[in-house]
C-alpha cells in the first residue's frame, strides 16, 4: 500500500535555529514528490517537486532534497513567518493515469523570535 | 492572474441536508482534483476530474457523494444527506495537465454539519 510518513508531528525552533523534515515513503513507482506550505486555514501553497533521487530544489531559507526512500525539507536560520505546517505529498507513477496526491499528515513548525 | 477559488469558504448544513461546493480552477487549467481534511488528519485525495469527465474516483465514498465537471462553469462536490462525519475542509486543486505534474489549490470550503 502507497504511504507517506513525515517527522517529526511537530517542532519548535528558536529564531536561526537550523533544522531538517523527514518524509518517508513506500510505492510502488513514484512519478514526483511534492511539498508544500499550509498556513492555519489557508490551503496547501506548492513550494517544491523532486522527481529522481539525488535531486535538489532550493528557494530563500528552504533546501528539498530526495532519496529512494525519502525526502529532507532543511530549513536554514528559520523566521517566525516560516510558521506553518509543512506537507509532503507523492504522486504515485500507476498505469491509470490518475494523477492523484498521496499526503503525509504534515510536520507543524513553530519559530520563536 | 486569480488562482483557485472555492466558494462558499464556510457552509452550515443541518444533518439530512445537501451540500454543493464549488471550484473554479485557475485560468487554463482543465484538471480538477478533490481533497478532504480531517481534523488532525492529513489530505485524503477523493476524486479527479477533467471537462466532463471523472477520471479517478477511487477516493469517493460510495455513497452520498458525487462530483462533476462541466464544460461551462465550475467543479461541483455533492454530498447528499449529510452526516456530522462529513464535517471536514475539503480542498480543491487544479493543474493544467499535459505532463505538469503540480496541484495549486484553492482556500478550501469548511463545512460543519449540526
Amino acid at each position: 500500500e502507497d504511504q507517506v510518513t513525515q517527522s517529526p508531528e511537530a517542532l519548535r525552533l528558536q529564531e536561526g535555529e537550523s533544522s531538517s523534515l523527514n518524509c518517508s515513503y513506500t510505492v510502488s513507482g513514484l512519478r514526483g514528490l511534492f511539498w508544500y506550505r499550509q498556513d492555519p486555514g489557508k490551503g496547501p501553497e506548492f513550494l517544491f517537486t523532486l522527481y529522481s533521487a539525488g535531486e535538489e530544489k532550493e528557494k530563500e531559507r528552504l533546501k528539498a532534497t530526495l532519496t529512494k526512500k525519502e525526502s529532507f525539507l532543511h530549513i536554514t536560520a528559520p523566521k517566525p513567518e516560516d510558521s506553518a505546517t509543512y506537507l509532503c505529498a507523492v504522486q504515485p507513477a500507476q498505469g491509470s493515469g490518475t494523477y492523484k496526491y498521496i499526503f503525509g499528515t504534515g510536520t507543524r513548525l513553530k519559530v520563536l523570535a | 492572474n486569480a488562482g483557485v477559488m472555492q466558494n462558499p469558504r464556510h457552509l452550515v448544513r443541518r444533518r439530512g441536508q445537501e451540500a454543493r461546493l464549488r471550484c473554479s480552477p485557475m485560468k487554463g487549467h482543465s484538471h480538477v482534483y478533490w481533497y478532504r481534511q480531517l481534523p488532525e488528519e492529513g489530505l485524503k485525495f477523493m476524486v479527479y476530474l477533467q471537462k466532463e469527465n471523472i477520471i479517478d474516483e477511487s477516493g469517493m465514498p460510495k455513497e452520498r457523494f458525487s462530483a462533476e465537471f462541466p464544460k461551462e462553469g465550475p467543479s461541483i462536490l455533492r454530498i447528499q444527506q449529510v452526516v456530522r462525519g462529513d464535517s471536514a475542509a475539503y480542498f480543491c486543486a487544479s493543474s493544467p495537465g499535459g505532463g505538469v505534474r503540480e496541484q495549486y489549490f484553492g482556500p478550501g470550503t469548511r463545512l460543519t454539519v449540526t
